[in-house]
Order: structure tokens, then sequence, then C-alpha cells
């Protein structure tokens, strides 16, 4: 069964430590993305990527990184700078840009 | 920026009674995504619309996509509790990625 899988499920982070996010497709999808999702906010971009070893900021880059080594996998590391860490993150992949998104589940991280 | 605004922001609907959201884009879209998220869960895509005044059907939802390109309805017909969830509309410009309105929470009371 091809999908997007996300680990783990959730997450509990004291402050001030940084946080690695997983994020694995087999859909062979080229374009791959992360969202935040808080309360009545919506989905919010965080990073993208449209090709292995490339990636762009989306609306909310700051105290995030990523990297994308590799088709399948696009890890989102939360940093001690990020502000406000606590909140649902979304992994999703796409064929190509313009094509619909396929989410994972979601990692809920908590930041105490 | 482009921004995407979507109202209501809750909808509160007795079983059996129509539901509508809108969306609205800042500027004009080459395509508008809609997608459903169940409480919970992820976002699930329903369906994309490209041609201005396409009209799109699934069952009891209705998709359409304004003659300028700019705004989107989704309207589910005699809702089910089923239909429970948060629905979102994103919307794309060329090769940027999609923007997402902030969605809509349909709650069904039975």
């Amino acid at each position: 069964d091809g999908g997007i899988t996300q680990s783990p499920k959730y997450l509990f982070r004291k402050e001030g430590q940084n946080v690695t996010l997983s994020c694995e497709q087999n859909l062979n999808h080229d374009a791959m993305y992360w969202y935040r999702q808080d309360p009545g906010q919506g989905l919010r971009l965080i990073y993208y990527s449209q090709i292995v070893n490339d990636f762009q900021k989306g609306d909310i880059a700051e105290g995030y990184s990523v990297s994308r080594e590799k088709k399948e996998s696009f890890p989102l590391t939360v940093t001690s700078a990020q502000k406000n860490p606590t909140a649902f993150y979304l992994c999703a992949s796409a064929r190509q840009g313009r094509s619909p998104l396929h989410f994972g589940n979601g990692t809920r991280l908590t930041v105490t | 920026g482009q921004q995407v605004m979507q109202i209501p922001q809750y909808q509160h609907v007795q079983e059996g009674e129509d539901f509508t959201t809108y969306c609205n884009s800042s500027t004009t879209l080459s395509n508008i995504q809609w997608y459903k998220q169940r409480p919970g869960g992820h976002p699930v895509f329903l369906i994309q619309l490209v041609k201005s005044g396409e009209v799109k059907k699934q069952k009891r939802l209705t998709f359409q996509f304004g003659e300028a390109k700019k705004n989107s309805s989704l309207h589910i017909t005699a809702t089910q509790t089923t239909d429970v969830g948060t629905y979102f509309c994103a919307g794309g410009t060329g090769n940027t990625p999609l923007v997402f309105g902030k969605g809509t929470r349909l709650s069904v009371i039975a």
C-alpha cells in the first residue's frame, strides 16, 4: 500500500531541546511539504521541496529546518528558536507542484 | 502575498439541512482544491477545479469555481452525520504552493 508515514504520532519535549519529526513517502512523489496546524488557523506552510536536495521556505519557516537528501524522506527539525512549537504538524506529498496533496496522519508536538 | 478567505468559520446544522462554505482569493487562481479533515484526522483531498465557471458533483457535494477564478464554493445537500469535519479550500497560482483557507468546521446535529 502506498502512502505517507509520519512518526511519532505524539511527541513531548522540554523547552530548549531540538526535535526532529519524521516523514516518509513511498508514492514516488517529487514534491513534499510541511504544514503546521493550530486551532482556528488552518494550515500554514513551513517548508516545501519540489526536488531532491532542494527546498524552499514557506510562510512560517523561522525556527524550523529541513533536509531532502532522499526523494522518499523530508524530516523537519523544530529548533529551540521556535517560540511556540506546540502544534499539530502535517507532512504532505504531491506528484508535482499542482497535484493534489496526500497527507500523513500528523505528529502532535507538545513542548513544556 | 496571496490570501484565501473562507467563510463561515463554523456552521451547525440539523441533519438533513443543506450546508455551503465559500472561498475567496485575493488573486486569480489557476486551480482550487478542496479537502475534508475529520475530527482528529488529517486533510483528505476531495476535488480539484481548474476551469472558469466549472461545476463538479460528488454525490451530495457540489463544487463550483467562479467565472473570474477568484472564488469557489462547496455545497452539501441534505447533510448527514458522516459529513462532520472541517472543509478547507486551497488555491494555487502557477508553481507556487497552495494557499489554504482557515476552513469551515461543520457540525451536524442528529
